[in-house]
């Protein structure tokens, strides 16, 4: 049972746009969303983090947003820059933080 | 500050075969969790120690095991490899006695083969 989803596997930005990636979540209980990029061959590496006890964080050119009643959250970067292709892996955890839960995956590409 | 090391980064097994993996976590963090990441399934949580207790289990069968020790430094085992048991496995640390904010900081895996 996925709990955490990421319907697009892949998205193509070009340098210098937006690029929007999304995840949906099932279980209303989470309260901590993270996002993680991953290169090939390493780890994930911790990006950006959202409480569901607000709807926005920003981080230099890393924006999460979160919609609760749609248990929505995207990740935007602007502008997209091409050492930001990687895959992104979004994750929600409860209050304890002893699980987390991860999506599938979006593999970002950005075109010079 | 070192990070999470994995060993070994790669691994070919044949099947019926078992493995050992191993993980020594950032200094001063306290939890270690395992992940099995295979194309399309995201990471897959196996489970997860703290303070040399397993304080949560994914879905995944008994084939699959670990332990903890006193300095933090945690094994998986996997007996009887399966050739669904080719995977990245990553491992992840964290401080883990604080809120989900906490993010875990993950190692940059082991490549396991089983032909």
């Amino acid at each position: 049972d996925q709990q955490v989803k990421q319907n697009s596997p892949s998205l193509s930005v070009q340098e210098g746009r937006i690029s929007i990636l999304n995840c949906d979540y099932t279980n209303s209980m989470f309260d901590y969303f993270l996002w993680y990029k991953k290169y090939p061959a390493e780890g994930p590496t911790f990006l950006i983090s959202i409480s569901s006890i607000k709807d926005k964080n920003e981080d230099g050119r890393f924006t999460v947003f979160l919609n609760k009643s749609a248990k929505h959250l995207s990740l935007h970067i602007v502008p997209s820059q091409p050492g930001d292709s990687a895959v992104y892996f979004c994750a929600a955890s409860g209050n304890t933080g002893n699980q987390f839960y991860f999506g599938t995956g979006t593999s970002l590409t950005v075109i010079p | 500050k070192a990070g999470v090391t994995q060993t070994p980064r790669y691994l070919i097994k044949t099947r019926g075969q078992q493995v050992t993996l191993s993980c020594s976590p950032i200094s001063g963090h306290r939890s270690v969790s395992w992940y099995q990441q295979t194309p399309g399934q995201g990471l897959q949580f196996l489970f997860e120690y703290f303070s040399e207790t397993q304080r949560n289990k994914g879905n995944f069968p008994g084939r699959f095991s670990g332990r903890q020790f006193s300095n933090s430094r945690s094994e998986m085992n996997v007996s009887t490899l399966e050739l669904g048991d080719s995977a990245l496995y990553l491992c992840a640390s964290s401080l883990g006695s604080g809120g989900g904010d906490q993010p875990q900081h993950f190692g940059d895996g082991t490549r396991l083969s089983i032909l």
